[in-house]
């Protein structure tokens, strides 16, 4: 079974710019959650989504946002970048049941500059 | 509010000593407890979890303990190996405005030492 696969798995942009990540799950997995990963903030959680609806939500402002196709497939959307967006976008699959057991994908690290 | 405490965050044992991370939580209606390990430039991947109606689980040379009257947790790897170097993250599932979300600790650097 093939892994949680996000691209791009690198990205550079400028502040003001928008970016949009996609995230593909594990096969049969309705359930995908985004992290942003910094060295000092951790892991923070910004959304899940399931059966296309965004069903929890952390404390990130409105600039971020997301959505998930009828193929489970996600994506994410991030817009007016700021220096401090600069961070390791993980998301992560789950069968939606027990929605907290998560496989990672690898990430996409985006540097604003 | 939602917090997860974790301590040390960094490590450093002799390979074959043991080692312990501990965690405190602050939402006393949390139920289920992962920790997640990851090695430079990899995803986090899940080692083990906990939920509430147990106190102790183990795999292998990983175990993880959980106080709910203290709500703390702990990770205790045995007979540590230089493959264990990695950073450790706790977690706690919450619900919290409105909301459930799985909550991480700040991570512990491991390093075991040949």
């Amino acid at each position: 079974k093939a892994g949680v696969t996000q691209t791009p798995r690198y990205l550079i942009k400028t502040r003001g710019q928008q970016v949009t990540l996609s995230c593909s799950p594990i096969s049969g997995h309705r359930s995908v959650s985004w992290y942003q990963q910094t060295p000092g903030q951790g892991l923070q959680f910004l959304f899940e989504y399931f059966s296309e609806t965004q069903r929890n939500k952390g404390n990130f402002p409105g600039r971020f946002s997301g959505r998930q196709f009828s193929n489970s497939r996600s994506e994410m959307n991030v817009s007016t970048l700021e220096l401090g967006d600069s961070a390791l976008y993980l998301c992560a699959s789950s069968t939606g049941e027990d929605w907290e057991k998560l496989f990672f994908g690898s990430g996409t690290q985006l540097s604003v500059l | 509010g939602e917090n997860v405490e974790q301590h040390p965050s960094t490590l450093s044992v002799q390979e074959g000593d043991s080692a312990v991370i501990k965690c405190t939580y602050s939402d006393s209606a949390s139920n289920y407890f992962p920790w997640y390990k990851q090695e430079l430039g990899k995803r986090p991947q899940l080692i083990i979890d906990i939920r509430s109606n147990v106190g102790e689980k183990k795999d292998q040379r990983i175990a993880v303990t959980l106080n709910k009257t203290a709500k703390h947790f702990s990770l205790h790897i045995t007979e540590t190996q230089p493959e264990d170097s990695a950073v450790y993250f706790c977690a706690a599932f919450m619900f919290s405005g409105g909301y459930n979300k799985l909550i991480f600790g700040a991570g512990t650097r491991l390093a075991v030492h040949p």
